[in-house]
């Protein structure tokens, strides 16, 4: 069964950073494109970060290019997301989820983790 | 950036309904458009790919259609399960971007 546990949300300054897990199970993490995708409080879904199978494509919304970083750990079948310099307006579940293998629709998703950022 | 925009963005409806949710392009995505549904406190769920393709194990009462700029999804008989919020999702480029959600609530 395929499943995804995204972890590691919590309070965090402005200015601070925090690094996001998404730990995969019952697939292979390295057939497939992984995304991360968050929801502000009260609001609709945002795409932030898309990493291609073979980590060729790297993608980042514009609202978070240059201070996040999507990364894998093919040994620990885990996705990750570094995120620095976070502002207020980055307060959001973010959840990790699997592309469609040829799609980039979104079939499986984690369960989110909330990222606070507040002084 | 193509935009995509739902209508309506609240809709009251009552069980055995036939509903009907439109997403409008701000150019022509083809057929490169998704559906998910999310309850509250949940994740989305994936419904529909390709404008028209249901996902395994969705109801067939949910149905896709469109192409180019205009799409809609219906539900044929609204069951109560069905309460929640949609969102189509565009994919023929990056960035990937979705609708502003449609919430459907109980009449």
């Amino acid at each position: 069964e395929v499943q995804l546990v995204d972890s590691g949300g919590g309070l965090v300054q402005p200015g601070g950073s925090l690094r996001l897990s998404c730990v995969a199970s019952g697939f292979t993490l390295s057939s497939y494109s992984m995304n991360w995708v968050r929801q502000a409080p009260g609001k609709g879904l945002e795409w932030v970060s898309h990493s291609s199978a073979s980590e060729t494509n790297i993608y980042y919304a514009d609202s978070v290019k240059g201070r996040f970083t999507i990364s894998r750990d093919y040994a620990k079948n885990s996705l990750y997301l570094q995120m620095n310099s976070l502002r207020a307006e980055d307060t959001a579940v973010y959840y990790c989820a699997r592309s469609r293998e040829g799609y980039n629709v979104f079939d499986y998703w984690g369960p989110g983790t909330l990222v606070t950022v507040s002084s | 950036d193509i935009q995509m925009t739902q209508s309506p963005s609240t809709l009251s409806a009552s069980v055995g309904d036939r509903v009907t949710i439109t997403c409008r392009a701000s150019q022509s995505i083809s057929t490169w458009l998704a559906w998910y549904q999310q309850k509250p406190g949940k994740a989305p769920k994936l419904l529909i790919y390709k404008a028209s393709s249901l996902e395994t194990g969705v109801p067939s009462r949910f149905s896709g259609s469109g192409s180019g700029t205009e799409f809609t999804l219906t539900i044929s008989s609204l069951q109560p399960e069905d309460f929640a919020t949609y969102y189509c999702q565009r994919y023929n480029s990056y960035p990937w971007t979705f609708g502003q959600g449609t919430k459907v609530e109980i009449k």
